[in-house]
């Protein structure tokens, strides 16, 4: 398996424009978590899918930001309008949905938005 | 609220040296614990999984121990090499009733020196 894909893998955009970060899991896995790295604030959980439903999205910062998962092999990140801010390493992680399962991590996406 | 800490935050051995990085967790219903590694803009692989049930795991010169009653892990690693330089992350996935995040520390930032 390829392990978890991401694209881009850089994204550098202007301010108030929209971004679409993708992410396909390893086929197979149930779960799906988007996270955010930045130097002030580390990893971030922003949402966690399992079976393709947002179970927690507690950690999404604001309305600009939303995530899909249509399907078990894809998933996007939104961010309409992106602002500064923004900027950040997107990470996407993959685990089978049963108790305890591994999770495996995509090469994120580094956003740059000026 | 699950949190993470990882101590120390930054550590610069000569290679070599054995050395424990230390993880401590505040929420004991956990289904397990990872560590993971990061190079320098690059994503996050997984070294060791602890399953809750568990008190170790070994891998190589790398040995993980878990103490979930006190909330408590560490990162044994024999004999350093400069090819160890990098930061390494603890993360716990919490159990159903919080959610099944993964939840990270800040991370430790090692330097190892020929």
């Amino acid at each position: 398996d390829a392990g978890v894909i991401q694209s881009p893998r850089h994204e550098v955009t202007e301010m108030g424009q929209e971004v679409t970060l993708r992410c396909k899991p390893i086929s197979g896995h149930n779960s799906l978590f988007w996270y955010r790295q930045t130097m002030m604030r580390g990893l971030e959980l922003l949402i966690y899918f399992n079976n393709n439903v947002p179970i927690d999205d507690s950690g999404m910062p604001e309305d600009r930001f939303s995530a899909k998962m249509p399907n078990a092999s894809f998933s996007t990140l939104k961010i309409q309008p992106s602002e500064p801010r923004d900027s950040a390493v997107y990470f996407c992680a993959s685990s089978p949905s049963r108790r305890a399962a591994e999770a495996f991590f995509g090469q994120g996406t580094r956003l740059t938005v000026v | 609220k699950q949190e993470v800490t990882q101590i120390p935050a930054a550590l610069s051995v000569p290679e070599g040296e054995n050395l424990v990085l230390n993880c401590s967790f505040t929420d004991s219903a956990i289904y397990n614990l990872q560590w993971f590694r990061q190079d320098p803009g690059k994503g996050l692989t997984s070294l060791l999984l602890i399953q809750s049930s568990q008190r170790e795991q070994t891998s190589g010169r790398l040995n993980a121990s878990l103490d979930k009653s006190s909330g408590r892990s560490t990162l044994y690693i024999a004999a350093s090499q400069p090819g160890d330089s990098a930061t390494y992350l603890c993360a716990v996935r919490g159990s159903e009733t919080s959610g099944s995040r993964l939840t990270f520390g800040e991370g430790t930032q090692l330097t190892v020196n020929p």
